[in-house]
């Protein structure tokens, strides 16, 4: 079952904007964390926010958390083209040995030179 | 560096036959998955395992099976290959504790003809 559900499902912008993609869920979340995929390619990581925590910041990332809301957003600052690729939410909801991340659909992100 | 290997890129099987698709990380971490990544569905998890021998059913293990005789390996299994098994394939591993990231193979891209 999907947890996270980013949006928009797809996001065309011009090199030097910024991007917004937000992500909602369902239950209640040990942490969420944002993964970036080129095409065809694995997964990378990119930032993890513990349920606790508010904001973060990482370079030209900065990610929110609104555990009231069951939401987060990625703001990517002043993209690039390289930034182009596919980018995913996932909550984790792990206890003892039962693993939970799930993912969820992600947000095609292009970026015009 | 950290890696995680998955024998191949690209595979092409027939339907009916046993398929294995190898997974191999070096840094000694407990957790291992297998999720499948088809358009417009996100990534689904498949099975993982927390330890040598240990497997557990993901959100979409019909068809498929695992083995986990040592640490570093995580193999899936495709008893009797089918059409509706042609997808992506990504290997993961992770540590087993809360609040840490998972690590991303490159990916197999299996189509089953």
């Amino acid at each position: 079952s999907q947890q996270g559900e980013e949006d928009p499902q797809a996001l065309s912008i011009q090199e030097g904007e910024n991007a917004t993609m937000n992500c909602s869920y369902k239950t209640s979340i040990n942490n969420l964390q944002w993964y970036r995929q080129n095409s065809g390619r694995g997964l990378v990581h990119l930032i993890l926010i513990r349920s606790n925590e508010r904001e973060k910041h990482s370079g030209r990332l900065r990610v929110t958390l609104d555990t009231s809301k069951k939401s987060s957003s990625l703001l990517i600052t002043a993209s690039r083209a390289a930034d182009t690729a596919s980018y995913f939410c996932a909550t984790d909801q792990s206890g003892g040995s039962n693993y939970k991340l799930t993912f969820g659909k992600g947000t095609l992100l292009t970026v015009n030179p | 560096d950290v890696k995680v290997t998955q024998s191949s890129r690209y595979l092409v099987k027939r339907t009916g036959e046993k398929v294995f698709l190898e997974c191999v990380q070096d840094m000694d971490h407990e957790n291992m998955f297998w999720y499948r990544q088809d358009p417009g569905l996100g990534l689904r998890l498949i099975y993982f395992s927390y330890d040598v021998k240990m497997k557990e059913k993901g959100d979409i293990p019909e068809g498929y099976s695992v083995s986990r005789e040592k640490k570093e390996r995580f193999s899936l299994i495709l008893e009797s290959a089918s059409t509706n098994q042609t997808s992506m394939y990504l290997c993961a591993s992770s540590l087993l504790q809360v609040n840490t990231e998972a690590f991303f193979g490159q990916g197999t891209r299996l189509t089953v003809v």
